[in-house]
């Protein structure tokens, strides 16, 4: 598996935050979040260009890591509308390369 | 104004049948994309055509062919299916493609059961 997300399965209070991380051996030209949610095609949340990156959409804050082969999500205050599954995915370097997902991780939200 | 659009949303069907999923898109998008998400939720890219021509072909089995007939289709078509073959299949669309750094628009999926 080129990338590995944990844990695979998250619930959380409502209220709470949390932390997702993304892992890989291979360096990546861009690096991106995406949230699928039921009956629905995964939406990209946050796209990482540069190593060590840090960038926010709302209350999610996402980082590219230094050796552009990781990142993390973070979401902060969750609400039960953040149920889904979050993939991460990779894209190498080079023309015509393609976007390769995580197996991703399945977050429920406890009102 | 959906922006990627499939059909049908399900689709029910008996082995050894052929079966056609149909994609549009509507962003002005150069490259389309054939997606297969199994039931584990693993997603694997099938084929990628910019502006209607193959630009990846994964390993899948040639009962599997697509067909785009200008950059703003790209359809599915899948001779004797198989049980396996039962899964979403999700079409999306890219700015560009062929270059990195490319951001995804996904269709809301298919759903296809073989029986």
């Amino acid at each position: 598996q080129l990338l590995e997300q944990s844990p695979q399965f998250l619930s959380i209070q409502e209220g709470e935050n949390l932390t997702v991380y993304c892992n890989s051996s291979s360096v990546f030209s861009s690096l991106q979040w995406y949230r699928q949610e039921p009956g629905e095609g995964p939406v990209l949340l946050i796209a990482l260009y540069k190593a060590g990156e840090l960038t926010s959409n709302g209350r999610l804050t996402a980082q590219f890591g230094i050796t552009r082969k990781d990142s993390f999500l973070n979401i902060s205050a969750s609400i039960p509308s953040d149920v889904g599954i979050y993939f991460c995915a990779g894209q190498l370097s080079g023309a015509n390369s393609k976007l390769t997902f995580g197996k991703g991780i399945t977050l429920s939200v406890r009102p | 104004d959906t922006a990627v659009s499939q059909t049908p949303k399900y689709l029910v069907t008996q082995m050894g049948n052929d079966k056609s999923i149909k994609c549009e898109q509507n962003l002005g998008h150069d490259t389309m994309y054939w997606y297969k998400q199994d039931s584990k939720k693993f997603l694997k890219i099938m084929f990628s055509y910019n502006n209607k021509e193959l630009i990846i072909n994964e390993t899948v089995p040639n009962r599997f062919s697509p067909k785009s007939p200008d950059k703003a289709h790209l359809n599915l078509h899948i001779n004797s299916l198989e049980l396996g073959d039962s899964a979403v299949y999700f079409c999306a669309s890219s700015p560009h493609g062929g270059l990195t750094n490319e951001k995804l628009f996904f269709g809301s999926g298919t759903q296809l059961s073989v029986l």
